[in-house]
This record gives structure tokens, C-alpha cells and sequence, in this order.
């Protein structure tokens, strides 16, 4: 079936270094898409989203990527600092219904 | 902000008994509210979608008679885990979608739930 996943399970970052957390989805029919940071024992929090109509959205020491050609979307954290240890998930939607389907999640570790 | 809170955060309780979770939007009116569970190192999986003053539409493989969602109004959701059993220990995590147009959903803290 179609899901959203990940290429990459964890990843290790040294402090200051920029970090790249990719996620490929295979439902052509999505049109928005959202990354989300879980801290252990807590909600996912909202990080940044991005459309099907656009190629790139930067916010706050975050960039939020889509391919839709390759159905690649990545988030790139610069500067990463310990606080962005978490679990980093993608999600997508197609449907009206606004239902999020999220890929399997990337655990990020901050070295300093 | 878009603040969502949920309570208990934790609980414990028997297997058999039957444990009520709380899912308030405490500053937007949520006319949307999604119910998720999520085991340990796993990805967050959907349960079942609430609309205020309607009936909750479940995911396939949900259990409606098992997990009652109720949504008395703009700022609550509840759902009740009917009937607990160990299998049911998971980390319930619930989300409001903020407007009728916006597609961004806001989540709560979540609620761990053990069943003795």
C-alpha cells in the first residue's frame, strides 16, 4: 500500500553541524506535507509545512525541501544544537478529510 | 497559539476496567479532533477522527465498541478505552485541527496508559 517512510532510522550530529532528515512518500496524490519533533514521553510538535505547489520553505534555522518528481521531501536543521535531539517524523495528506499519514520516524542525536 | 491538552498525562489501572481520556483545545475551536496511538519506538498511528456533534469515524482495525470517542463540543474530545487489557498499554496521543480551512493539526501531550 501507500505510506510515507523514511530513508534513514537515526542519525547522529555533531553540535553546530547542519542536519539533513530525509523522508520519501509514495502517494502521488499528496499535497501537503508537515515535519513534526517528538521529545521522548511528549506530543509531536509542529516544525514547519510545505504544499505541493511549492519547491522550498525556510523557517526559523529550518528548510523544509519537496521533490515531487522523485517523491523526496527532507528537512534540513542548521546549526543543530542539543535541544533538537528527538524523533523526527514526516507526515503527509491528500484527502479533504485532513487525515495525516507519518512515515516511521527519525531519531536525531546531538553530539557536543 | 494553538495550544491542545490531554489528561490524565499518565494512568494505570486493572485489566477489565475502563479508562476515559480527555482531549481539550484550550485556546481555538476545534471543529476536528484525531485520535492516535503510538507503541514504543513506532510510528504515530491513526485511530479514528472526531467531529463535533457527530459520530467518530474509525480507521479499519479500530474497535468502536472497544474505544468510545466522544466530542460534546469545540474544545473536547474524549476517548474511552472500554474493557482494558495489556495489549492496550500504549501512549494515546490525541490532535486538533484549528479551522475549517487550515489542514495544520496541533497535538497534545499525550497520555500513557498501562494496563495491570
Amino acid at each position: 500500500g501507500e505510506s510515507v517512510g523514511l530513508h534513514l532510522p537515526t542519525l547522529s550530529v555533531q553540535e553546530g553541524d547542519n542536519s539533513i532528515i530525509n523522508c520519501a512518500y509514495s502517494n502521488s496524490a499528496s499535497d501537503y506535507f508537515i515535519w513534526y519533533k517528538q521529545e521522548s514521553g511528549k506530543g509531536p510538535q509542529f516544525i514547519i509545512d510545505i504544499r505541493s505547489n511549492m519547491d522550498k520553505r525556510q523557517g526559523q534555522r529550518v528548510t523544509v525541501l519537496l521533490n515531487k518528481t522523485v517523491k523526496h521531501l527532507s528537512l534540513q536543521i542548521a546549526a543543530t544544537q542539543p535541544g533538537d535531539s528527538a524523533v523526527y517524523f514526516c507526515a503527509e495528506t491528500a484527502d479533504n478529510d485532513y487525515k495525516l499519514s507519518f512515515g516511521a520516524g527519525t531519531t536525531v542525536t546531538v553530539r557536543a | 497559539g494553538a495550544v491542545v491538552s490531554q489528561h490524565p498525562s499518565r494512568v494505570i489501572c486493572k485489566s477489565g476496567t475502563s479508562v476515559k481520556i480527555e482531549c481539550r483545545s484550550l485556546d481555538f475551536q476545534a471543529t476536528t479532533m484525531f485520535w492516535y496511538r503510538q507503541f514504543p519506538k513506532q510510528s504515530l498511528m491513526l485511530m479514528a477522527t472526531s467531529n463535533e456533534g457527530s459520530k467518530a469515524t474509525y480507521e479499519q482495525g479500530v474497535e468502536k465498541d472497544k474505544f468510545l470517542i466522544n466530542h460534546a463540543s469545540l474544545t473536547l474530545s474524549t476517548l474511552t478505552v472500554t474493557s482494558a487489557h495489556p495489549e492496550d498499554s500504549s501512549f494515546y496521543i490525541c490532535s486538533a485541527r484549528k479551522g475549517v480551512a487550515q489542514e495544520t493539526q496541533y497535538f497534545g501531550p499525550g497520555t500513557r496508559l498501562l494496563v495491570l
